[in-house]
């Protein structure tokens, strides 16, 4: 059974750091492009970050909002990847989570992390 | 970067009822990559159109998806007391993937 599991949020200071991980299990991570999409209480979604698959080279993408500050790696050997949030502000408060597939066929999203940024 | 404007916002209805939600695209999307995602509160979305029409396995067929261009539609033929929930179109045209603001269908 696919699954992703997300780990690692909590409550920080503005200005600080956070990193979250993304565990899969069922399959392999690094066949699989993995975003990270995030919901502030009460809004929408918005996405956050993509890094792709082993194939393509493991590139990276990153929403205006959190370039410069976030940072996706990944560790294959623990089929997990990580968002390495720096500089963190209020309006990155949000429920986060790591998605396989987003918007196409074979889409999985892990139950989400809340992260809460507050002083 | 491409605004998908959803709309209505919200949305009261019946059971047995149509309903239709519509996201407009700020320039065209080219590629057809537009999906559409059902969330319940609490839970992680759930993907239900992919490629604009194609629904997903084990989503229920009073759900279509259709549009070109800039114009994108979520159809709900009847209208059943678990489909009342939050709809969110999603366009994967370019970077930056962007949702839409959401539609939340209540009960009438």
């Amino acid at each position: 059974e696919v699954q992703l599991v997300e780990s690692g949020g909590g409550l920080v200071q503005p200005g600080g750091s956070l990193r979250l991980s993304c565990t899969g299990s069922g399959f392999t991570l690094s066949d699989h492009y993995i975003d990270w999409v995030r919901q502030a209480p009460g809004k929408g979604l918005e996405w956050v970050a993509r890094i792709r698959d082993k194939t393509n080279g493991y590139t990276t993408e990153y929403a205006a909002s959190v370039k410069g500050r976030f940072a996706i790696s990944r560790d294959d050997s623990k089929n997990s990847l990580y968002l390495q949030m720096n500089s963190l502000k209020t309006e990155d408060a949000a429920v986060y989570y790591c998605t396989r597939n987003l918007y196409r066929p074979g889409d999985y999203w892990g139950q989400g992390v809340l992260v809460t940024v507050s002083s | 970067d491409i605004q998908m404007t959803q709309s209505p916002s919200s949305v009261s209805a019946s059971v047995g009822d149509r309903v239709t939600i519509t996201c407009r695209a700020s320039q065209a999307i080219i590629n057809n990559w537009v999906a559409w995602y059902q969330q319940n509160p609490g839970k992680a979305p759930k993907l239900l159109i992919s490629i604009t029409s194609n629904l997903q396995s084990g989503v229920p067929s009073r759900f279509s998806g259709s549009g070109s261009g800039t114009d994108f539609t979520l159809t709900i033929s009847s209208l059943q007391p678990e489909d009342f929930a939050t709809y969110y179109c999603v366009q994967a045209n370019s970077f930056p993937i962007t949702f839409g603001q959401g539609t939340r269908l209540e009960i009438k």
